[in-house]
């Protein structure tokens, strides 16, 4: 198995530019979050699924845009990229409520000039 | 804002020494997990403690969790080199059982050769 798996692992964007940051898992997992995590603020939930179809927003969901239309998949969508979106974004996934372990990817490094 | 707040935010030991990090949360929770993370590397589980258990311990590993003080700790005894990472607990709070975790800023663990 891969696991989580994320991409790209690094993106540099201009101000304004959109872009999707693609998360995908091959356990067969119901739920799937996406975390941001900068220098000393430790990891702030975005958005987070909890199975095909239904998604809900986390800590600091402005600006970002997710949809779950499968189990494996779980993209992140910038609309407008700020400066302040510079960060380090993390996909992890795990079997349910009860067993809530999270599965995470390695990262991807986006900076917004 | 975060639920979890690790103590010390940096801790720097000799190899051999037991290393101690505390986390405290503010409201009730299903379980409470540690993570660590490998500098540029994505976030590994490894131990989750529910609210009806008061101690666990994984190898090298010993978690504590007092749920009347809202804290919990990690020890971890022995410490190699290799143990030189972030520390993370989170929490599972969400209300209906969502599964969702918010995570505390972490503790920086240095283990000197």
């Amino acid at each position: 198995n891969a696991g989580v798996t994320q991409t790209p692992k690094f993106q540099v964007l201009k101000t304004g530019q959109s872009m999707t940051l693609q998360c995908a898992q091959d356990m067969n997992h119901e739920y799937m979050s996406w975390y941001r995590q900068d220098p000393g603020m430790g990891l702030r939930l975005i958005h987070y699924s909890v199975g095909a179809g239904i998604t809900d927003q986390g800590e600091v969901p402005n600006g970002y845009n997710v949809s779950r239309s499968t189990t494996e998949d779980f993209p992140l969508r910038l609309l407008s990229a700020a400066p302040s979106q510079t960060s380090v974004y993390f996909c992890a996934s795990s079997r349910g409520k009860t067993y809530n372990e999270q599965f995470f990817g390695p990262g991807t490094r986006l900076t917004v000039l | 804002s975060q639920q979890g707040e690790e103590d010390p935010q940096a801790l720097s030991i000799q190899e051999g020494e037991n290393a101690t990090m505390n986390c405290s949360y503010k409201t009730s929770i299903n379980n409470l997990q540690w993570y660590r993370q490998n500098s540029g590397r994505g976030l590994v589980h490894l131990i989750l403690i529910r609210s009806n258990e008061r101690e666990k311990h994984s190898g090298r590993l010993r978690v504590t969790l007092d749920t009347s003080k809202k804290s919990s700790s990690l020890l971890i005894t022995a410490s190699r080199a290799a143990d030189t990472a972030s520390y993370f607990c989170a929490t599972d709070y969400g209300s209906g059982n969502t599964g969702k975790l918010i995570f505390g800023q972490g503790t920086t663990l240095q283990v000197k050769p």
